[in-house]
């Protein structure tokens, strides 16, 4: 069964363009969820999608937005990219979170999309 | 929110080795994973362990939900075991938007 699929791999913007990152969860999972890696801040959540719908979302400017489409992929998007959006994303999927089972509720990574903002 | 505090935050060890890391968190959690990030930044689930013990071959982890802590042993480690571990919980019923320690650092030499 494949993993965590991440698109692109590494991103290279400049400040005041958006981007779009992608995200397909593994075979059967609903849940995807993003989070953001930086050095001074670490592991910090973005949002959660489960059956089309945000169902959690993190402390972020509404810069940052999301969705996910009937298949479980889903979408990130940074409009008006600012020099302190350069991070890791990473995203992660679940089978059904919120129903307390193991199971349910591990979380699987993918790579990661690397975006540089210059 | 929910605070996760993790140490130590760097671990320097003898391949062979043992070690202990250790979680502490702020409030009651009905989830908590502990994952390892390589040097490749690749996250790898490596527990869910809300509450009691579970062991994974040289790895083990335990979690006192009472007492709001949380450890993951190491144990012969190898150099292969280097990289960063971490520790996330939420109290969210609704959903996995996990909390996520600093981590611990980990560098296995040979």
């Amino acid at each position: 069964k494949a993993g965590v699929t991440q698109t692109p791999r590494y991103l290279i913007k400049t400040r005041g363009q958006q981007v779009t990152l992608s995200c397909s969860p593994i075979s059967g999972h609903r849940s995807v969820s993003w989070y953001q890696q930086t050095p001074g801040q670490g592991l910090q959540f973005l949002f959660e999608y489960f059956s089309e719908t945000q169902r959690n979302k993190g402390n972020f400017p509404g810069r940052f937005s999301g969705r996910q489409f009937s298949n479980s992929r889903s979408e990130m998007n940074v409009s008006t990219l600012e020099l302190g959006d350069s991070a890791l994303y990473l995203c992660a999927s679940s089978l059904a979170p919120g129903t307390v089972t193991a199971t349910n509720e591990k979380l699987f990574f993918g790579s990661g999309t690397q975006l540089s903002v210059l | 929110g929910i605070q996760v505090e993790q140490s130590p935050p760097d671990l320097i060890l003898q391949e062979g080795a043992n070690s202990t890391l250790r979680c502490n968190f702020s409030d009651s959690v009905n989830n908590l994973q502990w994952f390892h990030q390589n040097p490749w930044g690749q996250l790898i689930n490596l527990f869910y362990i809300p509450s009691g013990t579970k062991q994974n071959g040289r790895l083990s982890a335990t979690t006192v939900a009472t007492e709001r802590y949380s450890l993951l042993y190491i144990s012969s480690s190898q150099t292969t075991d280097s990289g960063v571990y971490f520790c996330a919980v939420t109290a969210n019923q609704a959903g996995t938007a996990l909390i996520f320690g600093k981590g611990t650092t980990l560098s296995v030499s040979s």
